[in-house]
């Protein structure tokens, strides 16, 4: 079985542009979460979902960042007019109801 | 919201030491996870625990989910250099309905270096 799948690994974009990551579920599970990660700190929590359901975005900033898992395809999340201070690691993960979270490989965020 | 300390912040062993490290919380958790990550990738689960003063083996690691629902440790025996990297805890709560919260609450990490 594949594991949580997510693209890019590396993503460089300028101040002001869109960046977006992909996240691929492990097969069977049908919930994803989004962690974003600083150098030398814990994953923090940003965003719960479902299929075309957003459970919960409590660690979201609420301006610039949205999130969406829909029906076919991967769970998306957007970065638009990135600043400086986006550039981190950013994780997801997905689980089948009730059970331990399984994280990918990230996808590394630089910030020109 | 939520916060979890973790401790030590980092930890210098001798190969076939045994390592212990803990996570301690101001709220209750009703699972409480250990992860271990290595440079450049994600966090690996290494051990689940769901019922306060359970304590469960993984090979040579062995946690406990503490009896107050607001800790965990997590102990390493006969250390390899394989074992190095950096722990996590990490404390899930259960929502209004019941059932088992997606959200993830993490420690700061413990790095652990193994020297041979």
């Amino acid at each position: 079985n594949a594991g949580v799948m997510q693209n890019p690994r590396h993503l460089v974009r300028r101040r002001g542009q869109e960046a977006r990551l992909r996240c691929s579920p492990m097969k069977g599970h049908s919930h994803v979460y989004w962690y974003r990660q600083l150098p030398e700190e814990g994953l923090k929590f940003m965003v719960y979902l479902q299929k075309e359901n957003i459970i919960d975005e409590s660690g979201m900033p609420k301006e610039r960042f949205s999130a969406e898992f829909p029906k076919e395809g991967p769970s998306i999340l957007r970065i638009q007019q990135v600043v400086r201070g986006d550039s981190a690691a950013y994780f997801c993960a997905s689980s089948p109801i009730g059970k331990p979270q399984h994280f990918g490989d990230g996808t590394r965020l630089s910030i020109l | 919201g939520q916060q979890l300390n973790q401790s030590p912040q980092s930890m210098f062993i001798q190969e076939g030491e045994d390592v212990s490290m803990n996570c301690t919380s101001s709220s209750i958790f009703n699972t409480w996870l250990w992860y271990k990550q290595d440079p450049g990738e994600g966090p690996v689960l290494l051990i689940a625990l769901y019922k306060a003063g359970e304590l469960t083996s993984n090979g040579r690691l062995t946690a406990q989910f503490g009896i107050t629902r607001k800790d965990s440790f997590l102990n390493i025996s006969a250390s390899i250099p394989s074992d190095v990297g950096i722990y996590f805890c990490a404390g899930q709560s259960f929502n209004a309905g019941g059932t088992s919260y997606g959200k993830l609450t993490f420690g700061q990490g413990t790095i652990l270096t193994v020297h041979p």
